[in-house]
């Protein structure tokens, strides 16, 4: 089964521009999460997609970020215009639908992606 | 607001050590616990999980986890780490099935061989 998938794995802009980052969750997963790593420090909570719909962006720093997962499968992250302080390790998880364990088809497990590493020059 | 904590930033051992990673987290009602590792050029992948039950959780590689309530807390732990435990671990907390996942702020873990 393929895992969470991410592009790209490094971008390097310039203040200003515009970068779009994509996230292909695990197949079927309804939950679809975006976080945010800078310099080392915790990994924050961006949002959280329930199929198409966003669930909870109060993660969003400001709205030169915007988010899609346009019929509720793959999403796209946009940066727009790309500022020094957004640089960072973004990263993209999913998970199951919405149920509670033990039910062994919903685990309660994030899977994550390896991460898109953004560099604002 | 749901936060954790983490108690060191970098710890270093060497192998055969034993290991207790601090976790600590605040949020009043039911929550599910989870830690995570990212070893080095690889993506975040879970260690071990709380829902319910047996407050002592096992995970791959030989780590435990101890849930206590009442200290609001989920330290992870190991008998003997190894070189190739060398990574960074990450608690996380969520309030609800599905929702948000907050993380701590990571550990970083040095074995020296």
């Amino acid at each position: 089964e393929a895992g969470v998938t991410q592009f790209p794995s490094h971008s390097v802009i310039e203040k200003g521009q515009t970068v779009t980052l994509r996230c292909d969750p695990i197949s079927g997963h309804d939950n679809l999460y975006w976080y945010r790593r800078v310099m080392g420090k915790e990994i924050k909570f961006l949002l959280h997609f329930v199929k198409e719909s966003k669930q909870d962006e109060s993660g969003m720093p400001n709205n030169r970020f915007l988010a899609e997962r346009t019929g509720g499968t793959y999403s796209t992250l946009k940066v727009q215009p790309a500022e020094l302080e957004d640089s960072g390790v973004y990263f993209c998880a999913s998970s199951q639908g919405l149920g509670k364990p033990p039910d062994t088809a919903n685990t309660g497990e994030l899977f994550f992606g390896e991460g898109s590493r953004l560099t604002v020059l | 607001a749901q936060s954790v904590s983490q108690h060191n930033h970098h710890v270093i051992l060497s192998e055969a050590a034993s290991l207790e990673l601090g976790c600590n987290y605040s949020y009043g009602g039911t929550v599910n616990l989870f830690w995570y590792v990212q070893y080095p050029g690889q993506h975040l992948q879970l260690l071990l999980k709380y829902f319910s039950g047996d407050p002592l959780v096992k995970g791959i590689k030989g780590f435990e986890a101890e849930f206590i309530k009442s200290k609001f807390s989920f330290n992870l732990r190991k008998p003997s780490v190894q070189w190739s435990d060398t990574a960074e671990y990450f608690c996380a907390v969520n309030a609800y099935y599905g929702q948000n996942f907050v993380f701590g702020p990571g550990t970083r873990l040095s074995v020296l061989p």
